[in-house]
C-alpha cells in the first residue's frame, strides 16, 4: 500500500501570496500516474492536474505541479479568492491512494 | 456535456444492504473505465473501487473487499455498486467518477455530486 503525505495540512495565506503544497509517497510512484485535485465545501473534486504536472482543461496557468520519485509539488503562483479549498494529491495504480489533503484557507 | 449522477443513497441499519447507481451521460460509458471513491464527514477522499469498461475485472480497497460489488450495465449507462454487511464506518458521501487517459496519464476527470450513505441504528 501507498501512503501519501500531504504537507502542511494547514496552509493561511492572502489573496496574491504564493502556495506551495507538498505530497510525500511512502516508496517511488510514477510521476505518470501522479494527480492533484481542488474540492471546495459541498462540491465534488475538481481535477487540476495530472501526470504530474499536467494541467487539466479549464485548469489557471498560476497552478503548475512538478516533482518525482517520492517527492510531489501543487504550486500556485498567486493565490486567488477562488483558490481557497482543499487540495488532495493522488496515486493511480492497481488500488488507488489519496493523501489526506492540504486546506488552503484564507489569512 | 458529461454528467455523472448517483443515487441510491440513505440511512441504513449496520448489517444492512445498498445499491447505489450512477446514470453517465454526455459519452460512451463503455469506453471508460469507472471508479467509486468515498468521503466520510469532514474527512477526505477514500478510494473504494475500479471497474473495466466491459464490466469484466473489478479491483476493491481492502476495507470492502467481500462486502462492496462493483458492476456495471453500458446498455444503461448505469454503474452500480452494491454494498453488503455496511457498518458505520461506511458512512459517506459516495461519489463515482470518470477514470480518463489524458496523453497516457491517468486520472479521474469527471465526478458525479455524491450520495450520503449513512450507516446507524
Amino acid at each position: 500500500e501507498i501512503v501519501l503525505t500531504q504537507s502542511p495540512g494547514t496552509l493561511s495565506l492572502s489573496p496574491g501570496q504564493r502556495a506551495t503544497l507538498s505530497c510525500r509517497a511512502s516508496q517511488s510512484v510514477s510521476s505518470s500516474d501522479l494527480a492533484w485535485y481542488q474540492q471546495k465545501p459541498g462540491q465534488a473534486p475538481r481535477l487540476l492536474i495530472y501526470g504530474a504536472s499536467s494541467r487539466a482543461t479549464g485548469t489557471p496557468d498560476r497552478f503548475s505541479g512538478s516533482g518525482s520519485g517520492t517527492d510531489f509539488t501543487l504550486t500556485i503562483s498567486r493565490v486567488e479568492p477562488e483558490d481557497f479549498a482543499v487540495y488532495y494529491c493522488q496515486q493511480y495504480g492497481y488500488s488507488c491512494f489519496f493523501g489526506q489533503g492540504t486546506k488552503l484557507e484564507i489569512k | 456535456e458529461v454528467q455523472l449522477v448517483e443515487s441510491g443513497g440513505g440511512l441504513v441499519q449496520p448489517g444492512g444492504s445498498l445499491r447505489l447507481s450512477c446514470a453517465a451521460s454526455g459519452f460512451t460509458l463503455s469506453s471508460h473505465w469507472m471508479h467509486w471513491v468515498r468521503q466520510a464527514p469532514g474527512k477526505g477522499l477514500v478510494w473504494v473501487s475500479r471497474i473495466t469498461g466491459n464490466g469484466v475485472e473489478a479491483t476493491y480497497a481492502d476495507a470492502v473487499k467481500g462486502r462492496f460489488t462493483i458492476s456495471r450495465d453500458n446498455a444503461k449507462n448505469t454503474l452500480y455498486l452494491q454494498m453488503n454487511s455496511l457498518r458505520a464506518e461506511d458512512t459517506a458521501v459516495y461519489y463515482c467518477t470518470r477514470d480518463t487517459r489524458y496523453d497516457g496519464h491517468p486520472s479521474f476527470d469527471y465526478w458525479g455530486q455524491g450520495t450520503l450513505v449513512t450507516v446507524s441504528s
